[in-house]
């Protein structure tokens, strides 16, 4: 079974504070994501990458970065954490082995940040 | 930009029932699509994955269409039960290797 892990549940944070989101996967995967849901607006994709070292903005990138030194761990950082990113946090990833564009994507159990 | 809704917004059936949640797309050029589901509070659980050219897929009790030239997806549960209670959602692949999530359907199923 493909798994993807994300490194907490829960997380309670002070505003301001430098906060790591983890996520790893286990079937060499090239494509991974980050997606924030919040109630009403569905989810939104913040940034994705599809190799090593390689990271694209998604529709929400500001005040996120990332970062992809591996092919299974792709980080989600918070350089200065805000109220308002108070949110649920989805990582994904899928293959595009070879220039496969159909393939199924696989997503964590979710990330529950409060940023107080 | 890709729209994908999904109607009713929520549904709730009694025990037993069979019931079709709907998922509506405007552009047909798609890779794949995929049913998950998600219980409060956690991440999504895929459920069925239709390829551009197949027209339904079954798992147990699912069973998921798809129609592009009407830009249309069913998901079909039969018999259901109240652990299906969550919230689905159909996921578009549109080969950008981004995905478009629909607008979900919040299921109740009561006992």
């Amino acid at each position: 079974d493909v798994k993807v892990t994300q490194s907490s549940r829960y997380l309670v944070k002070r505003t301001g504070e430098k906060v790591f989101l983890e996520c790893v996967q286990d079937m060499d995967h090239e494509n991974m994501f980050w997606y924030r849901q919040d109630p009403g607006l569905g989810l939104r994709l913040i940034y994705f990458s599809y190799d090593v070292k390689m990271k694209e903005k998604g529709d929400i990138p500001e005040g996120y970065s990332v970062s992809r030194e591996k092919k299974e761990r792709f980080s989600l950082i918070l350089e200065s954490a805000s109220t308002n990113q108070t949110s649920m946090y989805l990582c994904a990833s899928s293959t595009n082995h070879r220039g496969l564009m159909n393939t199924e994507a696989f997503f964590g159990q979710g990330t529950r940040l409060t940023v107080v | 930009k890709q729209e994908v809704t999904q109607i009713p917004a929520a549904l709730s059936v009694p025990e037993g029932e069979n019931l079709v949640l709907n998922c509506s797309f405007t552009d047909s050029a798609i890779y794949n699509l995929q049913w998950f589901r998600q219980d409060p509070g956690k991440g999504l659980t895929s459920l069925l994955l239709i390829q551009s050219s197949q027209r339904e897929q079954t798992s147990g009790r699912l069973n998921a269409s798809l129609d592009k030239s009407s830009g249309r997806s069913t998901l079909y549960i039969a018999a259901s039960q109240p652990g299906d209670s969550a919230t689905y959602l159909c996921v578009l692949n549109f080969g950008n290797e981004k995905l478009t999530f629909g607008t979900g359907t919040r299921l109740t199923i009561i006992p």
